[in-house]
This record gives C-alpha cells, sequence and structure tokens, in this order.
C-alpha cells in the first residue's frame, strides 16, 4: 500500500540555523500539506500546497518558512533560522482531492 | 472558521469492553469530512475512519464505527471489542476545503 514518507526522522539544530524537511508524498496526489505538533499540544495546520504553488497558510506559516516541490517527487519545508519555539513534530501529508489526506511517520526536530 | 472541540481528554477501558469517544465541531460549510486519527506512542498520524457530511449512513471500519449527528454536529467515534492495540491519542479532525482542524485530542488507555 502506497504510504508518504518523511527524512529525517529525527533532527537536532542549533538555533538560528537552517534546517530543511522532506516528504516523499503518495505519487499519484495532488495536495500537499505540513502540520506540526508541539509535544502536548493538537496538530496545527502549516501550509497547503497545489499546482505548484501555496494555496493555503496559516498565521504560524511566516516568512521564516517556505516550501518547494523541487522535482516531481519530493516536497520540502525549509525553516530559515529557527527558533527554540520551533521544536515540534513536523508531519508531511498528501491527499488526491481536498478530502482524505493521508500523514507520513513524521520528524521531530529539537532546536537547543 | 472551523473548531473541533473533544472534551474527554483521558478515558479507559478493558479489554474486550466497548468505548465511545465524543467529538463536537462547528462548521460554516456544506460541504465536509470528518476523520478520526490514531496517534499510537510512535506519534505517527493513522486515519481510522471517515465520514462525509451529505452522507446520512454511519461510517463503520472493522471494529470502528461512528455516530453522525449532522444537525447536533457531533461525530463520536465507538470502539468494539477494545484491543490492547487501540491505546494511543485519538484526533477528531474535520476537512472544510483544503484543511484540516483538529481537536485536542483523547487519549485512551486499554487495559487488560
Amino acid at each position: 500500500e502506497p504510504e508518504v514518507t518523511q527524512t529525517p526522522s529525527h533532527q537536532v539544530t542549533q538555533m538560528g540555523q537552517e534546517v530543511i524537511l522532506r516528504c516523499v508524498p503518495i505519487s499519484n496526489h495532488l495536495y500537499f500539506y505540513w502540520y506540526r505538533q508541539i509535544l502536548g499540544q493538537k496538530v496545527e495546520f502549516l501550509v497547503s500546497f497545489y499546482n505548484n504553488e501555496i494555496s493555503e497558510k496559516s498565521e504560524i506559516f511566516d516568512d521564516q518558512f517556505s516550501v518547494e516541490r523541487p522535482d516531481g517527487s519530493n516536497f520540502t519545508l525549509k525553516i530559515r533560522s529557527t527558533k527554540l519555539e520551533d521544536s515540534a513534530m513536523y508531519f508531511c501529508a498528501s491527499s488526491e482531492g481536498w478530502e482524505t489526506q493521508y500523514f507520513g511517520p513524521g520528524t521531530r526536530l529539537l532546536v537547543l | 472558521a472551523q473548531t473541533v472541540t473533544q472534551s474527554q481528554p483521558e478515558m479507559s477501558v478493558q479489554e474486550a469492553e466497548t468505548v465511545t469517544l465524543s467529538c463536537t465541531y462547528d462548521t460554516s460549510e456544506n460541504n465536509y469530512y470528518l476523520f478520526w486519527y490514531k496517534q499510537p506512542p510512535s506519534r505517527q498520524m493513522i486515519l481510522v475512519i471517515r465520514q462525509e457530511a451529505y452522507k446520512q449512513q454511519n461510517a463503520t471500519e472493522n471494529r470502528f464505527s461512528v455516530n453522525f449527528q449532522k444537525a447536533a454536529k457531533s461525530f463520536s467515534l465507538k470502539i468494539s471489542d477494545s484491543q490492547l492495540g487501540d491505546t494511543a491519542m485519538y484526533f477528531c479532525a474535520h476537512a472544510g476545503y483544503s484543511t484540516l482542524t483538529f481537536g485536542k485530542g483523547t487519549m485512551l488507555l486499554v487495559s487488560p
């Protein structure tokens, strides 16, 4: 059964450093998403991406964040200058239409 | 804006028994989907069941079923014959066009 994959599974970085989180969505899906979950809290929407552009973003997704689909398979989330409060689990999701999103296993980001 | 409320932070049930997790939501959209996701200790988000708002029939997936009350904006999850592997955080989510809005989750503990 096809699934969303994410790399790395864990990332530790120093405050101020740039990080790139990678995702490979399910191959026939057209919609891609990033969510984050701070430890002990609910999952929060960051951004959605369709047809090679951002379709929607939340207030969390400020200028420090960017997304890219550099080739036909990868979907990346870049955090330009990480802050302590960026420590969270980051989930990538994809969907064929807008209805049902399938999540990857997540990347656990720790900013020191 | 959509909101999803899960009023039970924690629930416990014994193996083989039945448990119901509650969820209410608020939405201004006519066409939407509702989901239950399971998050085990590995923190992966696993789709358990989905309900299309325009369908009156309650969705069922093996031991998992929902009670969808559209007028009351209620969407509860029933787990029958609970198993130890059902121990997880359960998130209710609403999908309006594009984004998922999650509740805060209910931690379900299944004991022998």
